[in-house]
């Protein structure tokens, strides 16, 4: 079974540009949630989608944006973007939510965006 | 103050040492708790996962949950250089929710 992918591995942008990443979930998933990593902050929660629909937000401005298609593929897009926003941004998918047990969010390797 | 902390170490023993790894937390809704590893340029992968307070083991690994304290840790016997990676903990609040709280990441040596 194919993990989680994400694409393009490695981007480098300046200061002002925007950006758009990728992810395809594991087949059958249909939660793809996203995750901002740094040094100082760690790992941090963005947003999260379930049938195309936001279920979930985190504390992020409004310059980063996303959206699911009908086959579960994501995409996440940063805006004007700052020197701050480099880091590794990471995709999780998980089986559709339920009302019992944990869903297990599987990873993906990460796009590691660097702002000039 | 951060939600879940974490000591990012650097933590360095030997081989076959007793690992023990921590997390603190303020949020009394955290209902699930979590222990995910992450090696260098991958993505994390869930070790183990409680519900609620109590203990769960796996192989050579041990991981306790005491919500009175809100405290949960990670043990690691008979560790292993392929054991050397980063620790993240992470909880979540909701059953089936998808948004983790993590900690900041143990970064673990294990020294041959």
């Amino acid at each position: 079974k194919a993990g989680v992918t994400q694409t393009p591995r490695y981007l480098i942008k300046t200061r002002g540009q925007q950006v758009t990443l990728s992810c395809s979930p594991i087949s059958g998933h249909r939660s793809v949630s996203w995750y901002q990593q740094t040094p100082g902050q760690g790992l941090q929660f963005l947003f999260e989608y379930f049938s195309e629909t936001q279920r979930n937000k985190g504390n992020f401005p409004g310059r980063f944006s996303g959206r699911q298609f009908s086959n579960s593929r994501s995409e996440m897009n940063v805006s004007t973007l700052e020197l701050g926003d480099s880091a590794l941004y990471l995709c999780a998918s998980s089986l559709p939510p339920t009302g019992g047990d944990y869903n297990e969010q599987f990873f993906g390797p990460g796009t590691r965006l660097t702002v000039l | 103050q951060k939600e879940v902390e974490q000591d990012p170490g650097p933590l360095s023993v030997p081989e076959g040492a007793i690992v023990s790894l921590n997390c603190t937390y303020s949020n009394s809704a955290f209902q699930y708790f979590m222990w995910y590893r992450q090696y260098s340029r991958k993505g994390p992968e869930l070790l183990m996962y409680t519900y609620s307070s109590g203990n769960k083991e796996d192989g050579r690994f041990t991981a306790q949950v005491d919500k009175s304290s809100k405290y949960i840790s990670l043990f690691i016997r008979d560790s292993q250089p392929s054991d050397s990676a980063t620790y993240l903990c992470a909880m979540s609040e909701v059953t089936g929710a998808q948004k983790l709280v993590f900690g900041q990441g143990t970064r673990l040596t294990i020294n041959p």
